[in-house]
């Protein structure tokens, strides 16, 4: 198994342009969700899905967008870069819920860089 | 968005020295986790508590929960330099977790 995996991991847009990050897990887990990681902040929680089909905002979703068309794959979606989206952003995978039993496995993540 | 606060956010030992990080939250939890983030790598989860007043064991680690399932510490007896990285709890809500800042620890040989 490949677990989580996640292209590009380094990324360099200047303002205004748009890119999507991929995120894919072969683990068949239903919940999946993406975090960025600023210094000094920990992880940040964008967007998650609980399965095909079903999203639902995190803590900080403005400017991103996401969509869940099958179970292994992830997609999060910058509509127009900002150099406030600088950051690491990683992807993660789990069983279920959050209120279960629910180790999460975290994709290598992507640096990007916005000019 | 909320942050939890992790105390301390710094920490260097010395070699053979323990090592113990905080979690505090002001909700009552379902559940906390806690990972560990090499430098430069992904966090790896590391174990979950559910239960109040919950203690586990891995090695050298100990886990607690606390009694009223608002706090939880990691603590490490006789670090080695492999401990070296940032220890983050999860707060478990029904679908999301809500990381902590972390505990970023150097170990000195």
């Amino acid at each position: 198994n490949a677990g989580v995996t996640q292209t590009p991991k380094f990324q360099v847009l200047k303002t205004g342009q748009s890119m999507t990050l991929q995120c894919a897990q072969d683990m068949n887990h239903e919940y999946m969700s993406w975090y960025r990681q600023d210094p000094g902040m920990g992880l940040r929680l964008i967007h998650y899905s609980v399965g095909a089909g079903i999203t639902d905002q995190g803590e900080v979703p403005n400017g991103y967008n996401v969509s869940r068309s099958t179970t292994e794959d992830f997609p999060l979606r910058l509509l127009s870069a900002a150099p406030s989206q600088t950051s690491v952003y990683f992807c993660a995978s789990s069983w279920g819920l959050a209120g279960d039993y629910n180790e999460q496995f975290f994709g290598p993540g992507t640096r990007l860089t916005v000019l | 968005g909320q942050q939890v606060m992790q105390i301390p956010q710094y920490q260097h030992v010395q070699e053979g020295e323990d090592f113990t990080t905080y979690c505090n939250s002001s909700t009552t939890l379902s559940n906390i986790q806690w990972y560990k983030q090499r430098p430069g790598g992904h966090p790896v989860f590391l174990i979950q508590l559910v239960k109040s007043g919950e203690v586990k064991k891995q090695k050298r680690l100990t886990f607690q929960f606390g009694e009223a399932k608002k706090n939880s510490s990691l603590h490490i007896t006789a670090t080695q330099t492999t401990d070296v990285g940032t220890y983050f709890c999860a707060l478990g809500g029904t679908y999301k977790y809500i990381f902590g800042t972390g505990t970023r620890l150097k170990v000195l040989a």
